[in-house]
């Protein structure tokens, strides 16, 4: 199972808005309702951001967002804080029964 | 609160074994299923294995079949993962992670053990 595709980095500026891409295949994403979005900051235990495609859960800030068209999935970060800056993985549920997780993405708040 | 507490990381030579254990409190052990997710050094996250709530359902990453078993003992709330002819690209912190019910997601993470393979 080959990890899905993130791009590496993105950054912006405090107040601005950022979309994160996840890109696998109709055996992954594209076939799952069930992809979900992690946020780790540097020496912590990843957080869960988003479950079942687009859904937060409870305290998980409003400004966080997601949706999926095809086979690729996508995190935006509306009005950005510097306690946004972190990496951020997606995930998704298999046609094998099993999971994969995106490479990575490392946030930059400019 | 939920509570995730590892044990059982260390430096292991190549082709060795190890088990780690992962105590859970906070909430319905018995009726969630748990995760294993690993990070090698400055990389990203790679799930390693999974048990459903009742134990009888197990899933493996294809780096770890054969070699990793996952198994949980509800009576004293804690799943394990059994390592054996573990390899250097085995290194990693190694992340027990409580599932999310019915959405095939981590909700709970616990700070990882890390273990080395090395010789």
């Amino acid at each position: 199972q080959s990890a899905l595709t993130q791009p590496a980095s993105v950054s912006g500026s405090p107040g601005q808005s950022i979309t994160i891409s996840c890109t696998g295949t109709s055996s992954d994403v594209g076939g799952s309702k069930l992809v979900s979005w992690y946020q780790q900051h540097p020496g912590k235990a990843p957080k869960l951001m988003i479950y079942d495609v687009s859904n937060r859960p409870s305290g998980v800030s409003n400004r966080f967002s997601a949706s999926k068209s095809g086979n690729t999935a996508f995190l935006t970060i509306f009005g950005l804080q510097s306690e946004d800056e972190a990496d951020y993985y997606c995930s998704s549920f298999t046609a094998s029964s099993t999971w994969v997780f995106g490479g990575g993405t490392m946030l930059t708040v400019l | 609160e939920v509570q995730l507490v590892e044990s059982g990381g260390g430096l292991v030579q190549p082709g060795g074994s190890l088990r780690l254990s992962c105590s859970a409190s906070g909430f319905t052990f018995s009726s969630s299923a748990m995760h294993w997710v690993r990070q090698a050094p400055g990389k990203g996250l790679e799930y390693v294995s999974g048990i459903n709530d009742n134990g009888h359902t197990t899933h493996y990453a294809d780096s770890v079949k054969g070699r990793f078993t996952i198994y949980r003992d509800d009576s004293k709330n804690t799943v394990y993962l059994q390592m054996t002819s573990l390899r250097t690209e085995d290194t990693a912190v190694y992340h027990c992670v409580k599932d999310r019910s019915g959405h095939y997601a981590f909700d709970y993470w616990a700070q990882g053990t890390l273990v080395t393979v090395s010789s």
